[in-house]
């Protein structure tokens, strides 16, 4: 069995502040974790995914996470918030494996003021 | 390019009335899911097949039936619809050996 915990269902950061939004799992087995984006009225984008290779995973626009087994958390992060970053992003856990069926935290909408 | 696409992208029908929602995709994918997303729990899966003729349960099945009849499409039926339906629907695909799942725009269904 698996769940996903995004704590904080709205987060607000300034235009160059750090981003950080936080994602906590339950896994049974070794778990593959994804981050995505969704922009409104639109479908899902990823932006970047752990497989069991490096801890530290590197995304698209700048974001990254680090899988932390000890803390069963996937936390996202960016340095510098833009504008363009306000969107709600959902951290997904799937078993390890090809193909398999995710499960997806509540999100966090992100918003960024100016 | 290859895609994914929905249709319809808005949709609104009656409760008891069957709906049919599209998906289609160009990337010869073998894997296809549909989910619902509503607020306040994400994205949850309704049903998903793995190749031709293969049709599986998710977690929120109940109401919903799906057919895998070639490789490119897997129509989402909702047999009577009910208030409890109106939601977005999100097709995703994925291919042999790949990890994440690839979405479609996504189509909003109102039950009145």
């Amino acid at each position: 069995a698996q769940s996903v915990t995004q704590l904080g269902s709205h987060v607000s950061v300034s235009e160059g502040a750090l981003v950080l939004l936080r994602c906590n799992y339950s896994s049974s087995v070794p778990p593959y974790l994804f981050w995505y984006v969704q922009y409104p009225n639109q479908g899902l984008q990823l932006l970047l995914k752990y497989t069991s290779a490096a801890t530290l995973v590197k995304g698209i626009n700048g974001f990254e996470a680090e899988f932390k087994k000890s803390e069963t958390s996937f936390h996202l992060t960016k340095p510098s918030a833009h504008m363009s970053d306000a969107a709600e992003y959902f951290c997904a856990v799937s078993p390890s494996g090809s193909a398999r069926q995710l499960t997806f935290g509540s999100g966090t909408q992100l918003t960024v003021l100016p | 390019d290859a895609e994914i696409t929905q249709s319809p992208r808005h949709k609104i029908t009656e409760t008891g009335r069957q709906v049919t929602l599209a998906c289609h995709q160009t990337w010869n994918h073998n894997n296809m899911f549909w989910y619902r997303q509503d607020l306040g729990h994400g994205l949850r899966l309704i049903h998903y097949s793995y190749g031709v003729q293969d049709t599986n349960k998710g977690e929120v099945s109940d109401g919903y039936s799906v057919s895998r009849s070639n490789t490119e499409d897997l129509p989402l039926t909702l047999e009577s619809a009910a208030s409890s339906q109106t939601s977005v629907y999100f097709c995703a695909s994925s291919g042999i050996g790949m990890v994440e799942q690839f979405f479609g725009p996504g189509t909003r269904l109102t039950v009145l």
